[in-house]
C-alpha cells in the first residue's frame, strides 16, 4: 500500500533553516509528480510546491518562492523540502502528497514551528 | 489567484440526512479542475472527488460532486457517522488554491 512518511520538522528560530524529508513506498515513486502542502494550526490548507517525476520541473507558491527548494532522490524514493529564511507565518504541519494537480495520497505530516 | 468561497461554514445535520456543500470560485475554473477533500481531526486530508465529479478510488457512492465554471457542489446523500468532518474544495486550473473549509457537525 502507498505510504508517505514525513520527517525533519521541529522548532526553529525566525530566519533559520530546516530540511524536511518524505520517504515513499508502495508505488513507483519515479513515475509520479510529488508535492508539499501545509496547514497552519487550526487553519486551512495551502499548496507549497511540486516537482516533476524526474525532478526537472518545480513550481512554488508565491509565499515561499525564493526561500524554499523542493527536490527528490528517485534512487532513495525520497522527497525533500529545504526551507530557509523561515518566518513565523511558515509555522504549520507540512504534508507530502502524491500528485501535482490534486493529491490522492498524503503523509501524516511533520510539524514546523518558527518561533524565537 | 482564484479565491474559493465555501458555504455554509458549518452544517449541523443528523446521521441519515443529506449534506450539500457549496464552493464558489472568484473566476471560472478551467476544465472544471476542482477537487474535494475530507479531513478529520488529527488526520491528513483524504481525496474524495476530482475533475468536479469523478470519485476517487475507494470513495463510497454516497459522495457526489457536480458543477462547472464558478459554482461547484459536494453532496453526501445520506450522512454516516464517519462523515462528520471538515471538507475542502481545491482548484487546479490556475495554480492551486483551497477553500477555507466547511464543517459538517452532528446536530
Amino acid at each position: 500500500q502507498v505510504q508517505l512518511v514525513e520527517s525533519g520538522g521541529g522548532l526553529v528560530k525566525p530566519g533559520g533553516s530546516l530540511r524536511l524529508s518524505c520517504a515513499a513506498s508502495g508505488f513507483t515513486f519515479s513515475d509520479d509528480y510529488m508535492s508539499w502542502i501545509r496547514q497552519a494550526p487550526g487553519k486551512g490548507l495551502e499548496w507549497v510546491s511540486y516537482i516533476s517525476s524526474r525532478g526537472v520541473t518545480t513550481y512554488y507558491a508565491d509565499s515561499v518562492k525564493g526561500r524554499f527548494t523542493i527536490s527528490r532522490d528517485n534512487a532513495k524514493n525520497s522527497l525533500y523540502l529545504q526551507m530557509s529564511s523561515l518566518r513565523a507565518e511558515d509555522t504549520a504541519m507540512y504534508y507530502c502528497a502524491r500528485g501535482f494537480e490534486f493529491w490522492d495520497f498524503w503523509g501524516q505530516g511533520t510539524l514546523v514551528t518558527v518561533s524565537s | 489567484e482564484i479565491v474559493l468561497t465555501q458555504s455554509p461554514g458549518t452544517l449541523s445535520l443528523s446521521p441519515g440526512e443529506r449534506a450539500t456543500l457549496s464552493c464558489r470560485a472568484s473566476q471560472s475554473v478551467s476544465s472544471n479542475y476542482l477537487a474535494w477533500y475530507q479531513q478529520k481531526p488529527g488526520q491528513a486530508p483524504r481525496l474524495l472527488i476530482y475533475a468536479a465529479s469523478s470519485r476517487a478510488t475507494g470513495i463510497p457512492d454516497r459522495f457526489s460532486g457536480s458543477g462547472s465554471g464558478t459554482d461547484f457542489t459536494l453532496t453526501i446523500s445520506r450522512l454516516e457517522p464517519e462523515d462528520f468532518a471538515v471538507y475542502y474544495c481545491q482548484q487546479y486550473g490556475t495554480s492551486r488554491t483551497f477553500g477555507h473549509g466547511a464543517k459538517v457537525e452532528i446536530k
